[in-house]
């Protein structure tokens, strides 16, 4: 498989539930992101990871928790989640140094909180 | 930060006219300038970008022109067909500080045959 992909496409969990959304890239990028899509916020950016590193917290709340055990895969941790969470999560990844910046996003998880 | 406000938030146009979609940001330190493409069910795809030392850039029927002074930048599609209907984001950051990419709030685009 080549790509960036997500799984699960979609997940319906209620607000006291645990779940993990998982990502992986196929292209030898060292940069991994998480960007929420919603109507209110198009596309938002959550975390950022260079060579596994966070680099960026985009003032996200704790119920969300990242993690990136190696520069192929990352994961978003979900706990306690409220309905305003309803949203389309997108993983990306890109080359952090010596490539064009270009963003490639995998096809997202859809998440819907009751 | 960075903001990026992004007009209009929708536009129909008529198979084979032009589109036109504008973008201002606020912070000057920015100089990469890329603009997505997200078809319906889609994940967002680059379609073409422009970096701060040149002030127009072509792509076969799309265009992005930047103004660094006035701090806003353009897409421009000319003979639009019905593929082009989808949702564009444009996105500013300053490269060296990485791949930090603030989205403006996207342009549904409908293209009537």
């Amino acid at each position: 498989e080549t790509g960036v992909t997500q799984t699960p496409r979609h997940l319906v969990m209620g607000m006291t539930n645990k779940k993990s959304l998982k990502c992986e890239q196929h292209l030898g990028h060292n940069a991994m992101y998480w960007y929420k899509q919603s109507a209110k916020k198009p596309l938002e950016l959550m975390f950022v990871y260079n060579f596994k590193e966070q680099t960026e917290n985009n003032s996200v709340p704790s119920r969300f928790s990242p993690e990136c055990p190696n520069s192929s895969h990352l994961f978003l941790h979900l706990h306690t989640l409220q309905p305003e969470d309803s949203a389309l999560y997108l993983c990306a990844s890109s080359h952090v140094q010596g490539g064009t910046g270009e963003l490639f996003f995998g096809e997202g998880s859809r998440l819907t909180v009751l | 930060g960075e903001n990026v406000e992004q007009h209009p938030s929708t536009l129909s146009v008529q198979e084979g006219d032009s589109a036109v979609i504008k973008c201002t940001y606020s912070d000057s330190a920015s100089n990469y300038f890329p603009w997505y493409k997200q078809e319906l069910g889609k994940r967002p795809q680059l379609i073409i970008d422009i970096r701060s030392n040149v002030g127009e850039k072509k792509d076969q029927r799309i265009a992005v022109t930047l103004n660094k002074t006035a701090k806003h930048f353009s897409l421009h599609i000319t003979e639009t067909q019905p593929e082009d209907s989808a949702v564009y984001f444009c996105a500013a950051s300053v490269e060296a500080a990485g791949n930090k990419l603030t989205f403006g709030g996207g342009t549904r685009v409908l293209v009537k045959p």
